[in-house]
Parts: structure tokens; sequence; C-alpha cells
């Protein structure tokens, strides 16, 4: 298994402009998630699949978008650039079987993305 | 809605010390929580899961403590070491499989 994997691993962009970030994953997960990461703040969620066709907000989701058409993709799309969105976004993925087997969600390499 | 708050945001100890790092959490309905270690640039490296029916759980050097009715979590390190300098961050686990992170306890462990 790749587990979960993030492309691309580093993202410069103008204001204004869009982009998609990528997270797949092949261990058949229901749940995934998106994080971003800012310094002293933790990881935010910002939105969050359990299962493909669903999707919802986070604690931070204005900005970006995203769809579930099948389990093994969840992007993440910027549809407008802003500097306030420069960051380190991570993917995540488990399953119900994972969590209750008392197995950790499993973390993409992360993606850093630099909004000029 | 689940808030995670981590005390202190930064510690500074010397190498061989004992030290207890603090997590709590408003919700206690959590399927489990978690600790991490991040070092700087770097992604998550989990250290420590405690379901939510455990009370505590051990690594070596270091454990975890949980106590879902007051909302509190401990992680002890003990005879800290140099190499354990990074960011440790709690993290609670929903019903819907996303975690909510605190901010982090920066821990510099000084030769």
């Amino acid at each position: 298994n790749a587990g979960v994997t993030q492309t691309p691993k580093f993202q410069v962009l103008k204001t204004g402009q869009s982009m998609t970030l990528q997270c797949a994953q092949d261990m058949n997960h229901e749940y995934m998630s998106w994080y971003r990461q800012d310094p002293g703040m933790g990881l935010r969620l910002i939105h969050y699949s359990v299962g493909a066709g669903i999707t919802d907000q986070g604690e931070v989701p204005n900005g970006y978008n995203v769809s579930r058409s099948t389990t093994e993709d969840f992007p993440l799309r910027l549809l407008s650039a802003a500097p306030s969105q420069t960051s380190v976004y991570f993917c995540a993925s488990s399953s119900k079987r994972t969590l209750q087997k008392g197995e950790t969600q499993y973390f993409g390499p992360g993606t850093r993305l630099l909004v000029l | 809605k689940q808030e995670v708050t981590q005390i202190p945001a930064a510690l500074s100890v010397p190498e061989g010390e004992n030290l207890v790092l603090n997590c709590s959490f408003t919700d206690s309905a959590i399927y489990n929580l978690q600790w991490f270690r991040q070092d700087p640039g770097k992604g998550l490296t989990s250290l420590l899961l405690i379901q939510s029916s455990q009370r505590e759980q051990t690594s070596g050097r270091l454990n975890a403590s949980l106590d879902k009715s007051s909302g509190r979590s401990t992680l002890y390190i003990a005879a800290s070491q140099p190499g354990d300098s990074a960011t440790y961050l709690c993290a609670v686990l929903g019903s819907q499989g996303n975690l909510i992170f605190g901010k982090g306890t920066k821990l510099s462990v000084k030769p």
C-alpha cells in the first residue's frame, strides 16, 4: 500500500489563481479529511468526508471547495488563492473499522503552499 | 463544538528532567485521544493513542493518561533528552473520523 499520497509537495501561486491539491489513498478508507497548519495554530480542519459523495465543512472552510466522487480521491480546490491561504496542507484518511481497532488517522506528507 | 487546549505553549527544560504536558478538551464524546510529535518542517508522528475506554498508554519513556469525565489528558516524558525537542500535539477523534487538534506545546530540552 502507498498509504496517503499528496501532490504537489510544494506550490507557489499568485493571488487570484486557482489550483487543486490532490489527495489519494489506497486503503479503501471511507473517512478523509483536509487540514491546514499555520505557525502556532496546530492543525485546523478544512473539510472532511465520511464516504463517496458526502462532504462537510470543518473549522475553516472558506475559500476551499471539495468533492468526493470516488473512495480513493479527495481533492481540495482553492478557488481564488489569497495570501492568507499560505500554509501547509495535510490530507488524512481512516475507516470506522480501523478506528474501532484503535488505529490512528493516516496522514499524507503535506503540501506546502505559498501565495504571493 | 469541540475545543482542545494545550498548556504550556512552550517549555524549556534541562536534559534528564521528567516533564508533563497537558491537554484538555470540552466535549467528552470522543473516539480516542492521540499525542503526536512534529519536528520543524516535517509531518506528524503518532506517539500514543488512547481509546475512549482506556485510562493510559505507555511507550518507552512516554506515558499518556486520559480522564474523559474531566476532559483531560497528560503526556509524561521521563528522563528527557535533547532528541525529544519538538512540538507535541494533542488531538481528539470525533465520531466522523476527523481529529480536532490543540495548538501544541513546543518542547526544548537543553543538553
